[in-house]
């Protein structure tokens, strides 16, 4: 059983439309990360989300942490085929990562 | 690139015998952690050191064990091997790992194929 629940498990679209990944837990999380992961390599940070209710954007990336610091959720807008991959989510606590399952996003050309 | 360099990059090797991951932080870094990615159970951690000494513990079997050394390179050892541990094997590093958040780099990863 995940500790942390993300949806949908698999995203496909066209180039130049948006997507919202969610992370969802009844755990409470110091901070929520992001990673992105391509196949065959490790995953690497996207962002770090620490206080409730905060909202980051990285380019046309849009990071949300909930008010109650329990889910997340990434939304892409006018996606790239570069932007495929595998979404992790993963929260912290008692000094460790608990990840998600993962999105696989493909952006079709 | 990372930071963190893991070596070697495949292994194959058989049923019972036992192999050592490799694992090198990034220049600064004192947390090491190691995980497992398969494809049934996604990327699970196993197991936190911080300056030399075991900080957390995950889901990480008996038959492993992994240590930090002086020079913050870390190993880790899995013996008895089955076909389930087949799998990819990550390290990551991060500069904290006492308390507070704390950004994880991981390494490209370690391919475990066992026959």
């Amino acid at each position: 059983t995940q500790l942390l629940e993300q949806s949908p498990q698999f995203l496909s679209i066209q180039e130049g439309e948006n997507l919202t990944v969610y992370c969802n837990s009844s755990s409470v999380f110091s901070s929520l990360q992001w990673y992105r992961q391509e196949p065959g390599e490790g995953p690497v940070l996207l962002v770090t989300v620490v206080t409730g209710g905060e909202v980051k954007k990285l380019k046309r990336l849009t990071f949300q942490f909930g008010d109650a610091r329990k889910d997340s959720s990434l939304h892409i807008t006018a996606a790239q085929p570069g932007d495929t991959g595998l979404y992790l989510c993963a929260g912290e606590g008692d000094y460790k990562l608990s990840f998600g399952a993962g999105t696989t996003v493909t952006v079709r050309a | 690139d990372s930071g963190v360099t893991q070596t070697p990059k495949h292994l194959i090797t058989a049923t019972g015998q036992r192999v050592t991951l490799r694992c090198s932080p990034r220049s600064g870094d004192l947390s090491v952690y190691w995980y497992q990615q398969s494809l049934d159970q996604g990327l699970q951690f196993l197991i936190q050191y911080y300056n030399g000494e075991e900080r957390a513990k995950g889901n990480i079997l008996e038959r492993f064990s992994a240590q930090q050394f002086p020079d913050l390179h870390s190993e880790l050892n899995l013996s008895s091997l089955e076909l389930g541990d087949s799998a990819l094997y990550f390290c990551a590093s991060s500069a904290g790992g006492l308390a507070g958040v704390y950004e994880q780099y991981f390494g490209p990863g370690t391919r475990l194929t066992v026959t």
